[in-house]
């Protein structure tokens, strides 16, 4: 079934360590974002991509880097995790229906750093 | 760059009452209008959206209405159901060539008393 992707779906890890968290889409999207967000509230946009070896920084500062080696993996990875880290992040895909751009949201990763 | 806000943050109905939610843009080149909901620990699903050329589009119970010159939009949704419940987040979104731009609103936590 096409779908996006992520992994894990909870982590909990100490401070200092590297993490990596992964997002994979099936739906062939060239377009791909990473949100944090935390519950409830709004969605800041970190990171996107137009496509392999594309990525640029979004709206909200993040200490996170991506990659995007191929088109249906778009994984974000922390170097080294801090508290202020604790979120949601979610992932999306989107592709263009009739010129314009309807996002796949992902099931979420929720990160908590202690 | 493109701001969004969306009033109210909260909202409170009775079953079977109508619930309405307003958000403004700021971009004039805006030109896509797609509104999400997040249930409770999922993730966010486009349920409706709306293009720059179009006043006003209806699917059941939800509709959503859009005033360019006013640069504002709403959604409607009528006789409210308990599985209503939820976070809406509104967007507005441009998109020329193979760029697309989207914010999202702040949200509206909606709850729909039985």
């Amino acid at each position: 079934e096409a779908d996006i992707y992520q992994t894990p779906r909870y982590l909990v890890i100490g401070t200092g360590k590297k993490i990596t968290l992964e997002c994979s889409q099936t739906m062939g999207h060239d377009k791909m974002y990473w949100y944090q967000q935390d519950p409830g509230m709004e969605l800041h946009l970190i990171h996107y991509s137009y496509g392999v070896n594309s990525t640029e920084k979004g709206d909200l500062s993040s200490e996170s880097t991506v990659s995007r080696i191929r088109t249906e993996h778009f994984p974000l990875t922390l170097e080294s995790a801090r508290p202020s880290h604790t979120s949601q992040y979610l992932c999306a895909s989107s592709e263009p229906v009739q010129g314009q751009y309807e996002q796949y949201f992902g099931p979420g990763t929720r990160l908590t750093v202690t | 760059g493109e701001n969004v806000e969306q009033h109210p943050s909260t909202l409170s109905v009775q079953e079977g009452d109508s619930a309405v939610i307003k958000c403004t843009y700021s971009d004039s080149a805006s030109n896509y209008f797609p509104w999400y909901k997040q249930e409770l620990g999922k993730r966010p699903q486009l349920i409706i959206d709306i293009r720059s050329n179009v006043g006003e589009k209806k699917d059941q119970r939800i509709a959503v209405t859009l005033n360019k010159t006013a640069k504002h939009f709403s959604l409607h949704i009528t006789e409210t159901q308990p599985e209503d419940s939820a976070v809406y987040f509104c967007a507005a979104s441009k998109s020329s060539g193979g760029y697309q731009k989207v914010t999202f609103g702040t949200g509206t936590k909606l709850q729909v008393i039985p």
